[in-house]
């Protein structure tokens, strides 16, 4: 069966960095875009990033763009969210979800089948 | 820039009763839409994409209808395991969820 498992959060400072991973397993990992999605505390679901199958493509929410970089290591058959110059407005639980189509990743068509249980990010001073 | 919004914010049923759930978009978004389950602690779960179609293992008390920018989730009978909040999501652009319905217990 599909599994997700998300690892890597905690509490951090302003401006530091935090790098998320997504361990994937029960599916072909390489042949899936990947997508992370965060949860603010008590609110909605937003969408952050997404890699295409062989990581040539990525995409970014404008909130996140220019200070998270999405990547992924099929190898290893994991996703990775590295995170800079991070702001309270980040705290959330970030889920990685599994695109439900194989092959190349388009601006439509994106919804996800599978996700985490999720990790927490916490910045606070 | 599409918005999406969800109504009611909050919706109180008995179990056993029908619930109706609305989705609308600021513009068309096609039937390039769907509906999650979130409950407490856990994260969300696909039940329908494509405006109507049931996501694997979703049971049939779970239907969709709508498109263009009017939706609707609908469960026939609820059970105690459905009070959750209950997400829509277009994909005709990059993914955008509306804000939710919590269905509660009335």
């Amino acid at each position: 069966q599909v599994q997700l498992v998300e690892s890597g959060g905690g509490v951090v400072q302003p401006g530091r960095s935090l790098r998320l991973s997504c361990a994937a397993s029960g599916f072909t990992f390489s042949s899936y875009g990947m997508h992370w999605v965060r949860q603010a505390p008590g609110k909605g679901l937003e969408w952050v990033a997404v890699i295409s199958y062989d990581g040539s493509n990525k995409y970014y929410a404008d909130s996140v763009k220019g200070r998270f970089t999405i990547s992924r290591d099929n190898s290893k058959n994991t996703l990775y969210l590295q995170m800079n110059s991070l702001r309270a407005e980040d705290t959330a639980v970030y889920y990685c979800a599994k695109d439900h189509r194989w092959g190349p990743i388009a601006v439509a068509g994106n919804y996800f089948d599978y996700w985490g249980q999720g990790t927490l990010v916490t910045v606070s001073s | 820039e599409i918005v999406m919004t969800q109504s009611p914010a909050t919706l109180s049923v008995s179990p056993g009763e029908r619930a109706t759930l609305s989705c609308r978009a600021s513009q068309s978004v096609s039937s390039n839409l769907a509906w999650y389950q979130q409950k407490p602690g856990q994260a969300p779960r696909l039940l329908i994409y494509g405006a109507s179609t049931r996501a694997t293992g979703i049971p049939a008390r779970f239907s969709g209808s709508g498109s263009g920018t009017e939706f609707t989730l609908t469960i026939s009978s609820l059970q105690s395991e459905d009070f959750a909040v209950y997400y829509c999501q277009q994909y005709n652009n990059w993914p955008l969820f509306g804000p939710g319905t919590k269905v509660d217990i009335k």
